[in-house]
């Protein structure tokens, strides 16, 4: 069985610009979180989405947002970015999200803004 | 809000030594409780958890945790350690109520076992 595939696997921006990130997860699993992964502040939950809906939500701003598609994958785009944005970007899947489901992470995005 | 607090930030240690990283939550209600693993290069891996029963529980590798309610803890043990430990150690909890999908980690223990 397929991991969770994140991809690209590193991205170089500028301030101000956009980007897009991709998750597919396992196969059958329902739930994607995204999670940012700084030295600093460790993991920080961004967002949830189960069967196309955003469930769950971080304290992260309104430059952050994803979505996620019939077949469970899951983007996340962070507009207008910032200098601080500079971070690993973890996603995570599990069957229905249930609390006793771990989570299953991707290798994540680097992204790293100049 | 849930919130998890690791004790160390880096561990270094000797092959067969024991390992203890302690592992605090803070949140009223009942909890689900993981710690995963990140080893150099690799995604983050379940090592362990913890939802109900026996509160000492067992894990890959021969990791164990304990579940001790009345001190919100959940430490992570291993009688002896081997060189291939070496990794990043992170608590999470998720409350019952909510879902896996929005876990709170803790910022993680760095091990380092020298050979």
């Amino acid at each position: 069985k397929a991991g969770v595939t994140q991809t690209p696997r590193y991205l170089i921006k500028t301030r101000g610009q956009q980007v897009t990130l991709s998750c597919s997860p396992i196969s059958g699993h329902r739930s994607v979180s995204w999670y940012q992964q700084t030295p600093g502040q460790g993991l920080q939950f961004l967002f949830e989405y189960f069967s196309e809906t955003q469930r769950n939500k971080g304290n992260f701003p309104g430059r952050f947002s994803g979505r996620q598609f019939s077949n469970s994958r899951s983007e996340m785009n962070v507009s207008t970015l910032e200098l601080g944005d500079s971070a690993l970007y973890l996603c995570a899947s599990s069957l229905q999200g249930a609390g006793n489901q771990p989570q299953h992470f991707g290798d994540g995005t680097r992204l790293s803004i100049l | 809000a849930q919130s998890v607090s690791q004790h160390n930030h880096h561990v270094i240690l000797s092959e067969a030594a024991s390992l203890e990283l302690g592992c605090n939550y803070s949140y009223g209600g009942t909890v689900n409780l993981f710690w995963y693993v990140q080893y150099p290069g690799q995604h983050l891996q379940l090592l362990l958890k913890y939802f109900s029963g026996d509160p000492l529980v067992k894990g890959i590798k021969g990791f164990e945790a304990e579940f001790i309610k009345s001190k919100f803890s959940f430490n992570l043990r291993k009688p002896s350690v081997q060189w291939s430990d070496t990794a990043e150690y992170f608590c999470a909890v998720n409350a019952k109520v909510t879902n896996a999908g929005k876990s709170t980690f803790g910022d993680g223990t760095t091990l380092t076992v020298k050979p």
